[in-house]
């Protein structure tokens, strides 16, 4: 199995800040035949079930703010907010999707400074 | 608008099987793949298995001698049934869309199920 570790598991930001949240797997995704990372980033709020955020590890889903960016490639990972507004405080999980069984990261809980 | 809705029993008692099922709104399931992924209370997300419709299912390795992914194109519902359930089962189970370019793109609500006795 791939193994997802994401750094930190908190974080706490002042508002209008860059917030940063890294994501590192244990072999890499990214498929040489069409050059993608298999990777996806999601957010979840409490009593919600996650969104998906970022895909191809840097691909935003439509209707996500564009203030959420992700890059990287291989075995490193970030998931950037440019700007954090309130409403961003989630906790944030990547994904592999490059292999089965199919893992996530630990989490990392995002929180107002 | 694609929506997808859980349901089934919310406690379920230990060594008994756990079936759910997801019921599909907007979207066809012979289009795409279907998967099932659960999250125990304060913790992270599992990836269960996920079903295209009469073509293939694929299964975590961890649970894979009793899970049971099935597909009724005509209910537009995929099911989960997870054999000799334990209290480490207890979670909730969300269903969700496999989008196309990766990752899971729609979601149920989720439903929480207890395995107690």
């Amino acid at each position: 199995d791939i193994v997802m570790t994401q750094s930190p598991d908190s974080l706490a930001v002042s508002l209008g800040e860059r917030a940063t949240i890294n994501c590192k797997s244990s072999q890499s995704v990214l498929y040489s035949s069409n050059n993608k990372n298999y990777l996806a980033w999601y957010q979840q709020k409490p009593g919600q079930p996650p969104k998906l955020l970022i895909y191809w590890a840097s691909t935003r889903e439509s209707g996500v703010p564009d203030r959420f960016s992700g890059s990287g490639s291989g075995t490193d990972f970030t998931l950037t907010i440019s700007s954090l507004q309130t409403e961003d405080v989630a906790l944030y999980y990547c994904q592999q999707y490059y292999s089965t069984p199919y893992t996530f990261g630990q989490g990392t809980k995002l929180e107002i400074k | 608008q694609v929506q997808l809705q859980e349901s089934g029993p919310g406690l379920v008692k230990p060594s008994e099987t756990l079936s759910l099922t997801c019921t599909v709104s907007g979207d066809s399931i012979r289009g795409d793949y279907w998967t099932w992924i659960r999250q125990p209370p304060g913790k992270g997300l599992e990836w269960i298995g996920y079903i295209h419709y009469s073509v293939t299912t694929n299964y975590n390795p961890s649970l894979k001698s009793r899970v049971t992914i099935s597909a009724d194109a005509s209910k537009n519902q995929f099911s989960l049934r997870l054999s000799s359930v334990t209290t480490a089962d207890t979670a909730v189970y969300y269903c969700a869309r496999v989008k196309r370019s990766g990752g899971f793109d729609i979601w149920g609500q989720g439903t929480m199920v207890t395995v107690s006795s």
